[in-house]
This record gives C-alpha cells, structure tokens and sequence, in this order.
C-alpha cells in the first residue's frame, strides 16, 4: 500500500486566497483525522470522520475552515479565506475504527499564508 | 477528561546511552497509549502501542515501554541509543468514549551526541 497520500506537499499563498489540501486514505481504513501542527500549539485536531460521515469537528478554528469526504478514498480540507496564522503543517492521519488501531499518518501539507 | 503528559519537552544522550523518554496519562479507567516518532519533514510513524495485553510492549527500532498503571506511566526506553534516533517523540492516549480521537502530547525533542 502507498500509505496515506496528502497533497500538495507544499503551499505558498497570499492573505486572503482560497486554499484546499488534499488526503487519500489508506484502502480499507475508515476513519480519517485533519491535524494541524505549530510550533506553539503541538498537534491539534481539526475534525475527525468516521466512515465519511463527520464525527467531531470541535477542533476546527473558525467558519474559516470546511472539510469534506465524499467518498472513502478522499477528503479535502479548505480554507478560505486563508489568513498567515493558518501557517502550519497539516497532517492526514487515517485507521480502522477500533480503539486498538493507530493511526498511520501522512508526510503532510506545510502551508504558508504571507 | 483524558490526556497525556510528556515530561521534558528535551532530551539530550550520547550515543550508545540509555535512552528515556517519560509519558504520563490520566485516566479513570486503563486507556490505550501510543508512542509516536517524527523525523523532520516527515509524518508521524506508530512506534509501538499498549491495548492492555502485555504491560511490557516492544515496539520498532528497539523500542520499549511499560505500562505501570500505579504510576499512571507510559515511559519509552531504548537499552542504546543511535543516531539515527534523533526525532521527535509524542506520547498519546485513546479515550474510551466512542466517536474520540488520539490526544497527543507535546512531544519530546530527542537529540543523540556522537
């Protein structure tokens, strides 16, 4: 298996702009996790699915940020508009269900809003 | 709630040293508990896990932890450190309410002298 693939790796955008991050999940898994992670705040998570239907999006800053999954092999996380505290790298996690599973992550988005 | 504490947010060994990395969580009832590794630029990669088999979990790499629940303990060890084990460490708990995701700690910066 490929593992969980996120794209793009890196982004560089201006205040203001729409940004949406891409994740493809490992086959067979069905839950997927959005974290972000600051130097300042560790790793924080956004929202959490469980079999594409959103469990707990608690985490999530502000209307600022949406995040979808329309099917089991994808999901997007979009900001918009996109403001530089949002600078972070975001990480897609995804596992089977059961408590006992980690979670394999992929190498993640390193976002930067100037 | 649940949560992991991971103290000493720097740890600095010498190659071939002991390697120690604390994690302590709360929990009202036994939780599971993960480590993670992060090497730069890179995602999070399972180190090993505690389901509540064996209290003594070997993981990748030559790593180890005990789970001692009289001390709310989760410590990860190595007998002999490598250099190639400079990364950064996180410690996380799973809670037992359905619908949650992994809590992470903080981290432990691990840097190996040669």
């Amino acid at each position: 298996d490929a593992g969980v693939i996120q794209s793009p790796r890196h982004e560089v955008t201006e205040m203001g702009q729409e940004v949406t991050l891409r994740c493809k999940p490992i086959s067979g898994h069905n839950s997927l996790f959005w974290y972000r992670q600051t130097m300042m705040r560790g790793l924080e998570l956004l929202i959490y699915f469980n079999n594409n239907v959103p469990i707990d999006d608690s985490g999530m800053p502000e209307d600022r940020f949406s995040a979808k999954m329309p099917n089991a092999s994808f999901s997007t996380l979009k900001i918009q508009p996109s403001e530089p505290r949002d600078s972070a790298v975001y990480f897609c996690a995804s596992s089977f269900s059961g408590r006992e599973y980690g979670y394999t992550f992929g190498s993640g988005t390193r976002l930067t809003v100037v | 709630a649940q949560s992991v504490t991971q103290l000493g947010s720097h740890v600095s060994v010498s190659e071939g040293a002991l390697v120690l990395l604390r994690c302590n969580y709360s929990s009202s009832v036994p939780p599971y508990l993960f480590w993670y590794v992060q090497y730069p630029n890179q995602g999070l990669q399972l180190l090993l896990k505690y389901t509540s088999a064996a209290t003594l979990v070997k993981g990748i790499n030559g790593f180890e932890a005990e789970f001692k629940k009289s001390e709310t303990s989760f410590h990860l060890t190595k007998p002999s450190a490598h250099m190639s084990d400079a990364a950064e460490y996180f410690c996380a708990v799973r809670p037992n309410q359905a619908g949650t995701a992994l809590i992470f700690g903080k981290g432990t910066t691990l840097s190996v002298s040669s």
